[in-house]
This record gives C-alpha cells, sequence and structure tokens, in this order.
C-alpha cells in the first residue's frame, strides 16, 4: 500500500541512549517532516526537508538530528534520550513543501517513545 | 484497510455562518479520534474524542462522536474570519500496536 512508513511503533529507552526512527515514503513526494504529539498538545514540527539533501530545524529540534538518506526515506535520531523526549512521534510526506496548513500532508502511523 | 476520511476538503463561507466537517473512519480497534485545527506551522489540539454520543464543546466549536456510524463531526457556529484553517481528523487504533491515521484535512476558508 502507498504511504508513509514509519519503524518501531513503539520503543522504550533509558535515559543516555541513542535510537533512531526511520520514515519511508513511496509516493514520490520531495518534503518529508518529522512532528511529536505530546497529550492535549498539537503536533510541533521537530525538523523538515524541503527535498533531497536539505534539511531545516522546526519548532523544537533541539536533542534531535535528521538524515534526509534519498528521496524516500528521512531518518530522525535521538543522541542521548531525556525523558522530556516521550512523546508519539509522527513522520509525513507532501509533495511541495508547506509549513502552513498541511492540507494534503501524508501522514506516517507513528512512533510511540518512552524514555525512562 | 484502515482508512480515515474527511469530507469536505474545502469550504468557502461567510462570517456568521455555521459550518460541520465531517470525518469517517474505518480503524481497526478503535480508540480515539482527534480534531486539530492549523493555520500556521503548528496544529493546535482541540478535541479527543472516545466515547459514543457525548458532544465536546468548546466555545463556538462542538464535536461529536458516532462510533456505530463510525464518523465524527465538528461544528462550528457564527464563524469569525479567524477559523479560517485547515482542521485535522486522526484517529487512534490499536492493531498489532497503536497506530494513528490521519484524514488529509479540510481546509475552511471564511470570507467577512
Amino acid at each position: 500500500n502507498a504511504g508513509v512508513t514509519q519503524t518501531p511503533k513503539f520503543q522504550v529507552l533509558k535515559t543516555g541512549q541513542s535510537m533512531t526512527l526511520q520514515c519511508a515514503q513511496d509516493m514520490n513526494h520531495n518534503s518529508m517532516y518529522w512532528y511529536r504529539q505530546d497529550p492535549g498538545m498539537g503536533l510541533r514540527l521537530i525538523y523538515y526537508s524541503a527535498s533531497e539533501g536539505t534539511t531545516d530545524k522546526g519548532e523544537v529540534p533541539n536533542g534531535y538530528n535528521v538524515s534526509r538518506l534519498n528521496k524516500r526515506e528521512f531518518s530522525l535520531r535521538l543522541e542521548s534520550a531525556a525523558p522530556s523526549q516521550t512523546s508519539v512521534y509522527f513522520c509525513a510526506s507532501s509533495e511541495a513543501l508547506v509549513l502552513g496548513p498541511i492540507y494534503g500532508y501524508t501522514f506516517g502511523s507513528g512512533t510511540r517513545l518512552t524514555v525512562v | 484497510e484502515d482508512k480515515v476520511v474527511q469530507s469536505p476538503l474545502s469550504l468557502v463561507v461567510h462570517e456568521g455562518d455555521t459550518v460541520t466537517l465531517n470525518c469517517s473512519y474505518e480503524v481497526t480497534n478503535f480508540r480515539s479520534l482527534l480534531w486539530y485545527k492549523q493555520e500556521k506551522k503548528a496544529p493546535t489540539f482541540l478535541f479527543m474524542l472516545t466515547s459514543s454520543g457525548i458532544e465536546k464543546k468548546s466555545g463556538r466549536l462542538s464535536s461529536i462522536l458516532d462510533k456505530k456510524e463510525l464518523f465524527s463531526i465538528l461544528n462550528i457556529t457564527a464563524t469569525q474570519t479567524g477559523d479560517s484553517a485547515v482542521y485535522l481528523c486522526a484517529v487512534e487504533g490499536k492493531n498489532t500496536g497503536n497506530q494513528f491515521y490521519f484524514g488529509t484535512g479540510t481546509s475552511l476558508t471564511v470570507i467577512p
């Protein structure tokens, strides 16, 4: 099925551990995004990539790094996980860069990360 | 196949009108349905619905869930230009693990 695939679906980390969240899309979209969702809050943009080879910081980039490996894949790395990074993470893609209203995004199914 | 469908895709109304946005879903082992409003970069959370028939209300916005017919509506009364935004519906299911399914959004424009 066409869409955005995120792995893993669940992860529990200890404080200080590192991990990489993987995201791949097969719709030939140019732009990809990483968001986090915390209880009662909206989605907050962590990083985005307007096109292959470019990445930019979003609203809450601290503690994260990203890599746009190719047009399909956009990974999010936590170098030293902290409890404040406990959240649900969403990857998304779109045909063109849209930092405004996200009508027309395709979202992945989410990664629930707990840092203890 | 799990999916969330929002309608209409876009809507233009005049100030003072009442609008109803729709979200229908087919999601395995439903847990919750969430509504967001996005004007700029970050979508803002509006409502989370888990039980059928219980209306959630915040000012001029209200939402209700029908778990039998698998849909939710978001109502906005006495619309204002500040209501212009994309409204996003997301459904949380629990299949092999918790998963979220997003609709593509309804773009609402309120003209003076």
